[in-house]
């Protein structure tokens, strides 16, 4: 079965520092994807970024980067520059292997950010 | 109205009521979800409809009843339901040929009294 592990349950940040919010995985699948969103008070969930387990770069969005690192079965969320606006829950997703019917994601416990000003 | 709507935002009802949360994607998807965010668990995929045939029921309760008409509603309809069942009910779609995104709504914040 497939995990998301993230150990962190809250983090700070000054603002305008960069932050990574840790995110290990665990699958026997060799093809799966992974997916960070951000979820602010209000609830909904924003996708943020994926990374593609046969991507070769490290995937990027404006001021977000993911630090994957394959055979630690790592996938780090990077912010940089964070601003107060940053402030919310951060869920890490795995993608199980690509099915017929759509995607059915696995979710870590979160992270909560802070950032201060 | 654009993206993955939801309604009602809020929703407090009684152990013996009977009500129905809606969720509606201009998105053009095929693909839409039904997922459980309670307070103490990570978020919890409960139900996969794709072209409006149910594809995944992730051992959910029945007095959790799923419908979808078409490819771009979604219901969810409750009755009976527990104190435990008070939640954060998020809708999702997705392009079933696209694996790189799946989008959600504001959710429902469910209390069950």
């Amino acid at each position: 079965a497939q995990k998301i592990t993230q150990t962190q349950p809250g983090m700070f940040v000054q603002e305008k520092e960069a932050v990574t919010l840790d995110c290990t995985y665990d699958t026997s699948d060799q093809s799966y994807g992974l997916f960070w969103y951000k979820q602010p008070s209000s609830g909904e969930m924003i996708f943020l970024i994926y990374q593609g387990s046969y991507d070769e770069q490290n995937a990027t969005e404006g001021r977000y980067s993911l630090n994957f690192q394959k055979a630690r079965k790592s996938a780090n969320l990077v912010i940089s520059a964070s601003q107060l606006g940053d402030s919310a829950m951060y869920f890490c997703a795995m993608r199980e292997a690509l099915m017929e019917y759509g995607n059915k994601l696995v979710f870590g416990a979160g992270t909560i950010l802070r950032v201060k000003s | 109205e654009t993206g993955v709507t939801q309604t009602p935002r809020h929703l407090v009802m009684g152990m013996t009521n009977k009500k129905s949360l809606k969720c509606e994607q201009h998105l053009g998807h095929n693909a839409m979800y039904w997922y459980k965010q309670s307070a103490k668990k990570p978020l919890e995929l409960m139900f996969v409809y794709n072209f409006k045939e149910q594809t995944e029921n992730n051992s959910v309760p029945s007095r959790f009843s799923p419908e979808c008409p078409n490819s771009s509603h979604l219901f969810l309809h409750l009755h009976t339901l527990q104190p435990e069942d008070s939640a954060l009910y998020l809708c999702a779609s997705s392009q079933v040929s696209n694996p790189y995104e799946q989008y959600f709504g504001p959710g429902t914040r469910l209390t069950v009294t």
